[in-house]
């Protein structure tokens, strides 16, 4: 099977833009979650969406959104971009039966100038 | 609100010797806990997972001890190898909600 795909992988933007990040999770996976690491604050819960449905959120602002497609893909917005959201967005998708383990893609390195 | 923290961001180790990475958790309703890998420019990839029924899983040379009592866990790797050197994040998570992880160990293992 392949793996947990992430577009773009790297991208630079300028304050006040906004920036949409993509998530092919693998194929059969219906849960798809979305990860912000940062040095320092490790990896932080943005969002998980299953069946097209936002089940759980993290402690963001708003300008931060996404949402997930009938084929399972996800997409996740940031609006307004300030200089503190740049970070490495992973995505990670998981079979919904299990309890555990999710597969992460390799991530997209977003920069804020 | 750091609901899971690990306390020592670096830890070097010589080849051969035991690696030991800690992790502690404030959320006594956590019933699973699990270990992540991260190289360089690579996502996290599963390494190892225990539930709160158990106080030590095993798998190779990776084994995880969980005390709920302490509400802490740890990673021993016997013998640590240079391929080993990388972060190290552990989680934690109840039921099928969300991860909620810790701000990542670096391992050095030494030649």
């Amino acid at each position: 099977k392949a793996g947990v795909t992430q577009t773009p992988r790297y991208l630079i933007k300028t304050r006040g833009q906004q920036v949409t990040l993509s998530c092919s999770p693998i194929s059969g996976h219906r849960s798809v979650s979305w990860y912000q690491q940062t040095p320092g604050q490790g990896l932080q819960f943005l969002f998980e969406y299953f069946s097209e449905t936002q089940r759980n959120k993290g402690n963001f602002p708003g300008r931060f959104s996404g949402r997930q497609f009938s084929n399972s893909r996800s997409e996740m917005n940031v609006s307004t971009l300030e200089l503190g959201d740049s970070a490495l967005y992973l995505c990670a998708s998981r079979d919904s039966v299990s309890t555990g383990e999710l597969f992460f893609g390799e991530g997209s390195r977003l920069t804020v100038l | 609100d750091q609901q899971v923290k690990q306390n020592s961001p670096s830890l070097s180790v010589q080849e051969g010797r035991i690696s030991i990475l800690n992790c502690d958790y404030t959320n006594s309703m956590f019933d699973y806990f699990l270990w992540y890998k991260k190289y360089p420019a690579e996502g996290p990839t599963f390494l190892i997972s225990i539930s709160s029924i158990k106080d030590k899983n095993e798998d190779g040379r990776f084994t995880v001890f969980l005390n709920k009592s302490a509400k802490h866990l740890s990673l021993h790797i016997v013998p640590s190898q240079p391929g080993d050197s990388a972060v190290y994040f552990c989680a934690a998570g109840t039921g099928a909600n969300n991860l909620f992880f810790g701000t990542g160990t670096r391992l050095t293992v030494i030649p």
